[in-house]
C-alpha cells in the first residue's frame, strides 16, 4: 500500500503557482520523497525528489516540513500542459508504490 | 524524453496466448523495472531486473518472466494471457543506486496490450 494521502483532484488557474500537498506521516528516516506525474495514457514523468531539505530543479520545487511528516510540490507558473495526474511516493531503495494520486486539472 | 523506448506501441492479443514486450533503457542505465497500469489505476511493480539479473519481484504470477541483455535492454513475458491481463505495461530505467542509495527511475511511454 502506498504510504502517503493526497487529495483527490486540485484546479488550478493558468499562470498561477499549483501548491499540491502530500502527507506521509510514517516516513523512515532514509526514505525519499520522490514526485511523478502522468498525463493521459503515457508513461509516468518523474518531477523531482528530496530527503528533508527543500528541493528546486527547472519543472518544480519541493517542499518538506521539518519533521517530514508532509510536502508540497509546487510549479510555479501552470500552463495547460501540466494538467495530469500527480504522484507523490515514500521510497528507499525499493520499488515505486504508485498510490491514486491527485488529478490536477489547470484551467484557461 | 527520457531516452526509454518501448516496442510494440500497442497490440491485441486473445486468451491463452503468449506475449513479449520490449524495453530499451536509457544509456549509462543498468536497472530496469516493470510495471503493470490497469485502467484507473496506478501502476504496480512487476519485478526488477540488474546486470541481468532479477532484482526483486511485485505480486505477480510466475506466468510473468522477463530477460534483461548485456546492453541492459529487456523483455517482459507473459504466458498463458488472460483477460484480466489488459493494461499498459511500462518499463522504466534507472543507474546504480550511488551516493544516495536510491535510484531514480525514467520511464518509457508503456504498450497498450488489449486482451480479447
Amino acid at each position: 500500500d502506498a504510504k502517503t494521502t493526497q487529495p483527490t483532484s486540485m484546479d488550478c488557474a493558468e499562470g498561477r503557482a499549483a501548491n499540491l500537498p502530500c502527507n506521509h506521516s510514517t516516513i523512515s528516516g532514509n526514505e525519499y520523497v520522490y514526485w511523478y506525474r502522468q498525463i493521459h495514457s503515457q508513461g509516468p514523468q518523474y518531477i523531482i525528489h528530496g530527503l528533508k531539505n527543500n528541493e528546486t530543479n527547472e519543472m518544480a520545487s519541493l517542499i518538506i516540513t521539518e519533521d517530514r511528516k508532509s510536502s508540497t510540490l509546487i510549479l510555479p507558473h501552470a500552463t495547460l500542459r501540466d494538467t495530469a495526474v500527480y504522484y507523490c511516493i515514500v521510497r528507499g531503495n525499493t520499488p515505486l508504490v504508485f498510490g491514486k494520486g491527485t488529478r490536477l486539472s489547470v484551467i484557461a | 524524453e527520457t531516452g526509454v523506448t518501448q516496442s510494440p506501441t500497442h497490440l491485441i492479443k486473445t486468451r491463452g496466448q503468449q506475449v513479449t514486450l520490449r524495453c530499451s533503457s536509457q544509456s549509462g542505465h543498468n536497472t530496469v523495472s516493470w510495471y503493470q497500469q490497469a485502467l484507473g489505476q496506478g501502476p504496480q511493480f512487476i519485478f526488477q531486473y540488474y546486470r541481468e539479473e532479477e532484482n526483486g519481484r511485485g505480486n505477480f504470477p510466475p506466468r510473468f518472466s522477463g530477460l534483461q541483455f548485456p546492453n541492459y535492454s529487456s523483455e517482459l513475458n507473459v504466458n498463458a494471457l488472460e483477460l484480466d491481463d489488459s493494461a499498459l505495461y511500462l518499463c522504466a530505467s534507472s543507474p546504480a543506486p550511488g551516493l544516495q542509495r536510491v535510484d531514480t527511475q525514467y520511464f518509457g511511454p508503456g504498450t497498450r496490450l488489449t486482451v480479447l
